[in-house]
């Protein structure tokens, strides 16, 4: 089967540096994909990664540890704006695109 | 580009009343999704479409739910009859795969209320 795990929420200052953890276990990889999503609004795509790394895209970098089936999405110099949930989700392997994702992460950014 | 679009935004209804969504994909996005997604947790798969054909439906609760996409581009999701536990927000996503990489986009969603 697949579960994946995130906090359920996070608190953190303004012009700050917050790291956002994903862990997963799946029956195969086909990558590991970042959606933030404002209250009210739909999932917006952030990242995708597949290979083991970080992948940097401005103020958001994501990685990605395969042989630890862990993640993480590091979001700099917060702004109020950046408050919001953070999905990590996975596509069942050998599935098609069908994506199984978190519970999500609350994330608050105070002043 | 234009995004996903879905209407209505919002509903409410009672409980054993009927309900039923719309979705437009993204132009030219040949696979769709109706995803639930109750608040606090994440969104959970109902069913995917290619074209307008059933990929997956295994997550759909098919004695009251049902979908489909006749043409291949627009889709409709029905609830009949509704229950207090199908509260949530009910999103469509379609998506487009480049070099290997599949993404979604979300349109919207439904916010239904079932009283």
């Amino acid at each position: 089967g697949q579960n994946i795990d995130q906090p359920t929420e996070m608190t953190a200052t303004e012009g700050a540096i917050v790291q956002i953890n994903c862990t997963y276990q799946t029956s195969g990889f086909n990558g590991l994909f970042w959606y933030q999503q404002h209250a009210g609004e739909a999932p917006t795509f952030l990242s995708y990664n597949v290979l083991d790394g970080l992948e940097e895209k401005g103020r958001f970098s994501s990685f990605l540890s395969r042989s630890k089936g862990y993640s993480y999405l590091l979001l700099k110099e917060l702004q109020m704006k950046d408050s919001a949930s953070y999905l990590c989700a996975v596509p069942r392997y050998n599935q098609g695109g069908k994506l199984i994702f978190g519970q999500g992460t609350e994330l608050s950014v105070k002043p | 580009e234009a995004g996903v679009a879905q209407s209505p935004r919002y509903k409410i209804i009672e409980k054993r009343q009927s309900v039923a969504f719309w979705c437009n994909p993204i132009s030219g996005h040949a696979t769709l999704y109706w995803y639930q997604q109750i608040l606090g947790q994440g969104p959970k798969l109902l069913i995917q479409f290619q074209n307008n054909g059933v990929v997956d439906d295994s997550q759909l609760p098919k004695d009251r739910f049902s979908a489909e996409r006749l043409k291949g581009v627009d889709s409709t999701l029905k609830i009949q009859p509704a229950k207090l536990e199908d509260s949530a927000v009910y999103l469509c996503a379609s998506s487009l795969t480049d070099r290997g990489q599949e993404t979604q986009y979300f349109g919207p969603g439904t916010r239904l209320l079932v009283l």
